[in-house]
């Protein structure tokens, strides 16, 4: 069974473009997550879907953060515009369900660099 | 903060000795997940313990809670070089993980 695909694995952009990451989840997983993980820490939940749905966005930068999951399979993750402090590794996960007692598998995740 | 804290920070231990590592926290939970994260796989679930559940076993695995002290510890037997990974608590109480800062664990063969 494929697990969560990211892409790309590394990004190194200058700060003020723009960039996104793109992720296919696990096959009938209905559930999807971004993370955001700096170095030495743990991943930050950015986002979460449920289908199509976004049911959490709290913790999403909406000036300069948005994502979107259409027809509730791939998404993708755009910063526009980046900035120095978005440097980190953006991870995706997904699982069978929304409630947190099921287990949650993680993608590789997109290192970004800004310069 | 919910963010749960481990503790050590970094451990190094050679092949064949155990290693501990404890977690606490501040509110009230659902459930407590264990994580491991090392460069060639990623990030891996190890163990989902509830909250009305004191001990758990997988393996050379073993997860205790207390929810009276707040706290969690993980217990990994017999370590292999292999083990060698950072390893993260995940706190639910609103049907959203919270990932603490980590424990760093090297093991030396």
């Amino acid at each position: 069974e494929a697990g969560v695909v990211q892409s790309p694995r590394y990004k190194i952009i200058e700060k003020k473009q723009p960039v996104a990451f793109w992720c296919n989840p696990i096959s009938g997983h209905n559930t999807l997550y971004w993370y955001r993980q700096n170095l030495g820490q743990g991943p930050e939940l950015l986002i979460r879907y449920e289908n199509e749905e976004a049911v959490d966005d709290s913790q999403l930068p909406k000036d300069r953060f948005s994502a979107e999951r259409l027809k509730g399979v791939d998404s993708t993750l755009k910063i526009q515009p980046a900035e120095l402090g978005d440097s980190a590794v953006y991870l995706c996960a997904s699982s069978l369900g929304g409630n947190s007692a099921y287990e949650q598998y993680f993608g590789p995740g997109t290192r970004l660099t800004v310069t | 903060s919910q963010q749960g804290e481990e503790d050590p920070q970094a451990l190094s231990i050679q092949e064949g000795e155990n290693a501990t590592m404890n977690c606490s926290y501040k509110t009230s939970i659902n459930n407590l997940q264990w994580y491991r994260q090392n460069s060639g796989r990623g990030l891996v679930h190890l163990i989902l313990i509830r909250s009305n559940e004191r001990e758990k076993h997988s393996g050379r695995l073993r997860v205790t809670l207390d929810t009276s002290k707040k706290s969690s510890s993980l217990l990994i037997t017999a370590s292999r070089a292999a083990d060698t990974a950072s390893y993260f608590c995940a706190l639910d109480n609103t049907d959203k993980l919270i990932f603490g800062t980590g424990t760093r664990l090297q093991v030396f063969p």
